[in-house]
């Protein structure tokens, strides 16, 4: 039973590009957390998503950053005209019981973007 | 505004003491606590839980212990080997929310053998 994938692993971005990043939550999760972390902090929450609905997006910058999860294929966590702020490592979380306080988030291995 | 606080950014133990890091946290709708371990270039590993209705719960080596007055959790490991060195992250949820979690900025801990 294959864990959290994300890719790609590393990305490399000049200013003004597009990232796209994604995710492949564990089987039978169909609940996707996206988290970004920062250097020398903690993990900090940006986007809920189920299949085909975006459940609660009060993480994310009002611009630029959009995600998705369609009924078929991966959730894609879009950052487009990337600035250096941007570069984190960014997190894909999955749960089979989101939507609720008590679960327990399994994360993938993160996917490092650096933006020139 | 930090709502889940480590005030250690680092721990250093002998193999085979007890390690015990500490999170304090200040919002009273969290009624769900985790603690994940990282390594680096790696996703965070999910350890262990304990719901607000509890104030201990125990795996193998590692326990989470709940103090609800003071808003404050530890997780000891006993005894710690040095494959426990890693950067732990205490986490939270909040009653009624969607499940996001808070994280705190983490406790790097070194097992030295």
């Amino acid at each position: 039973n294959a864990g959290v994938m994300q890719n790609p692993r590393h990305l490399v971005r000049r200013r003004g590009q597009e990232a796209r990043l994604r995710c492949s939550p564990m089987k039978g999760h169909s609940h996707v957390y996206w988290y970004r972390q920062l250097p020398e902090e903690g993990l900090k929450f940006m986007v809920y998503l189920q299949k085909e609905n975006i459940i609660d997006e009060s993480g994310m910058p009002k611009e630029r950053f959009s995600a998705e999860f369609p009924k078929e294929g991966p959730s894609i966590l879009r950052i487009q005209q990337v600035v250096r702020g941007d570069s984190a490592a960014y997190f894909c979380a999955s749960s089979p019981l989101g939507g609720q306080s008590y679960n327990e988030q399994f994360f993938g291995p993160g996917t490092r973007l650096t933006v020139l | 505004d930090q709502q889940v606080k480590q005030n250690s950014p680092s721990l250093s133990v002998q193999e085979g003491r007890i390690s015990i890091l500490n999170c304090d946290y200040t919002n009273s709708m969290f009624d769900y606590f985790l603690w994940y371990k990282k390594y680096p270039a790696e996703g965070p590993t999910f350890l262990i839980s304990i719901s607000s209705i509890k104030d201990k719960n125990e795996d193998g080596r590692f326990t989470v212990f709940l103090n609800k007055s003071a808003k404050h959790l530890s997780l000891h490991i006993v005894p710690s080997q040095p494959g426990d060195s890693a950067v732990y992250f205490c986490a939270a949820s909040a009653k009624g929310s969607q499940g996001n979690l808070i994280f705190g900025k983490g406790t790097k801990l070194s097992v030295k053998p």
